[in-house]
């Protein structure tokens, strides 16, 4: 199993350019989600969903949108980039239920010029 | 609202030396406690949650419910701990949705 894969490693956007990060995973986990990692913030929630057609916002949701068509991807996509938005993304999933484990990606590690 | 307090960002400890890292957490309800590691290249992992109270790589936390702490402890630290550990928090019976993460502590011991 490749568990919870991630594209691209390494993105360089320009400020108001839009792009998807790309997050699959092969376990058959109902929960998925996307989290930034920020020096001395730690990890913060950005979107997340519980199954296939749901999704809900976390804590830091503005300026990026998620969809969720089936079991395994969970897009991240970023409407119109800013220098604020410059971080590393990690994807995560996990089986529904009190103390399931999160999964993690390898993260994305994005530039906003 | 759920909160997880990291106070310490950095902390070096000599091999052989005892390792505590603090988490500190606020919650009204029941909560679910978790310790993830984060070694140099390598993806985010877990590394113990509190329900199991079993020890891992000689690590072990104890939920403190009257102090609200979770520390992670280990009697004799190792270079291979050198790593970014999260203390993390969810609410129990609504599974990983509203996962609280604290700022991180990186640990580093020193040969």
């Amino acid at each position: 199993n490749a568990g919870v894969t991630q594209t691209p490693k390494f993105q360089v956007l320009k400020t108001g350019q839009s792009m998807t990060l790309q997050c699959a995973q092969d376990m058959n986990h109902e929960y998925m989600s996307w989290y930034r990692q920020d020096p001395g913030m730690g990890l913060r929630l950005i979107h997340y969903s519980v199954g296939a057609g749901i999704t809900d916002q976390g804590e830091v949701p503005n300026g990026y949108n998620v969809s969720r068509s089936t079991t395994e991807d969970f897009p991240l996509r970023l409407l119109s980039a800013a220098p604020s938005q410059t971080s590393v993304y990690f994807c995560a999933s996990s089986r529904r239920g009190n103390n399931s484990p999160l999964h993690f990606g390898n993260g994305t590690r994005l530039t906003v010029t | 609202a759920q909160r997880v307090t990291q106070p310490e960002k950095l902390l070096s400890v000599f091999k052989g030396a005892p390792v505590e890292l603090k988490c500190n957490y606020s919650y009204s309800g029941s909560p679910e406690l978790f310790w993830y590691v984060q070694y140099s290249r390598q993806r985010l992992q877990l590394l113990l949650r509190h329900i199991s109270r079993e020890s891992i790589k000689g690590f072990t936390a104890d939920l403190n419910k009257g102090e609200t702490s979770f520390h992670l402890k280990k009697p004799f630290a190792q270079e291979e701990d050198s790593a970014m550990y999260y203390c993390a928090l969810h609410r129990s019976n609504f599974g990983n949705e509203k996962l609280t993460f604290g700022t991180g502590t990186r640990l580093t011991i020193i040969p």
